[in-house]
Order: structure tokens, then sequence, then C-alpha cells
């Protein structure tokens, strides 16, 4: 199995401008997740899916955030305008169900930088 | 906000010496902990999943212990190698919250 599999692994971009980051999970996992990693604020969880379905978007940061997962196999994660503090590393996670002694594999991550 | 604390920020070691650290949680509503390892430049990988107290589990040179009464978990490296050099990240799952709360890491350095 690939793994997780996110797209871009870097992406550098002007202030204002649409950002979209791509996750595709491992097969057959239901739940997919995004988390941020600041250097201020860690590891932090913006969204998670079962089945497709937001369950929590308690952790996106502002109206400017927005996640779609279309089908089990592809999740973005779009950010319009874009803002110099949204620079962070962001994290695609899947696994299959959602209850907490699940394990949780991560992608390789999407480095953001906004300029 | 929830808070998961970690034990120390950062720790230098060399080669051969043993270490530990730990991970803080709250002890009410607990149902899982979770390890994991993240070296610089890769995503986090898991290690453990703990739900019992007194649990102990072991990866090799890598064990960790849980006291859910009192709210932590330490994780023991035995013989620390250059390669374990990473950060070491706990995550806790309770049963009235819909997701994980991360700890903010034990940076570990193994000198050679």
């Amino acid at each position: 199995d690939a793994g997780v599999i996110q797209s871009p692994r870097h992406e550098v971009t002007e202030m204002g401008q649409e950002v979209t980051l791509r996750c595709k999970p491992i097969s057959g996992h239901n739940s997919l997740f995004w988390y941020r990693q600041t250097m201020m604020r860690g590891l932090e969880l913006l969204i998670y899916f079962n089945n497709n379905v937001p369950i929590d978007d308690s952790g996106m940061p502002e109206d400017r955030f927005s996640a779609k997962m279309p089908n089990a196999s592809f999740s973005t994660l779009k950010i319009q305008p874009s803002e110099p503090r949204d620079s962070a590393v962001y994290f695609c996670a899947s696994s299959f169900g959602t209850g907490h002694e699940i394990e949780q594999y991560f992608g390789p991550g999407t480095r953001l930088t906004v300029t | 906000i929830l808070n998961v604390e970690q034990s120390p920020q950062s720790l230098h070691v060399q080669e051969g010496d043993s270490t530990n650290f730990t991970c803080s949680f709250p002890s009410s509503n607990f149902y899982a902990l979770h390890w994991y390892r993240w070296e610089t430049a890769k995503s986090p990988e898991a290690l453990f999943v703990m739900t019992l107290n007194g649990d102990e589990k072991k990866k090799g040179r890598i064990s960790a212990t849980l006291n859910t009464k009192e709210g932590y978990s330490y994780l023991y490296i035995k013989g620390s190698q250059p390669e374990d050099s990473a950060t070491y990240l706990c995550a806790f799952g309770g049963y009235n919250f819909n997701k994980f709360y991360f700890g903010s890491g034990t940076k570990l350095n193994v000198k050679p």
C-alpha cells in the first residue's frame, strides 16, 4: 500500500491567492483527518470526516478554510484567500474507524508558505 | 481546550544512555492514549495505543506505561541510538471528546 498521499509536498503562494491541498487516504480507510502543525500551536486537528461526511470542523480556524471529501478516496483543504499566518505544514491522516483506540496513519504533509 | 503536557520539551543524551519522558493528561473520561514517533521532515508514525490502566507496551528497546488514575504515561528508551533521535508525541482521547488532543512533544537528540 502506498500509504496516505498528499499533494503538493510544498506550496509557495502570495497572500490573497487560493490554495488547494489534496489528500488520498489509504484504500479501505473510512475516516480522514486534516491537521496543521505550527511552532506556536503544535499539531492541531482542523476537521475530520467519517464515511465522507464532516463530523467535527471545530478546529477550522475561520471561514477562509473549507474542506471537502467528495468520495472515499479523495479530500481537499482549501484556503481562500490565503494569508501569511496560514504558513504551516498541513498533514492528512486516515484510519479505519474513528474510535479513540484506532491508529491513524499520517501522510508526508504539505509545507505551505504564504508570502 | 484540554491540556496534554509533555516533559521535558527536549532531551540530549549520549548513545547507549537510557531515557524516559512523560505525558500528562486529564484523569477523568480517559479512553485512549497514543504515542507517536516523528522524525524531522517525515510524518508521525504510531508507536503504541494504550487503553487500560496499568498497561505496558513494548516495541524493541522502546516501552510505555500508563496510569489513567493519575493521568500520566511514561515512554522509555533503553540504550538510545542515534536513529532514535526524533520528536515523541502523545495524544489523548477522552469519552466526551470527538477528537484527539496532542501534546507538544519531547524532542530527543541522541549523540553518537
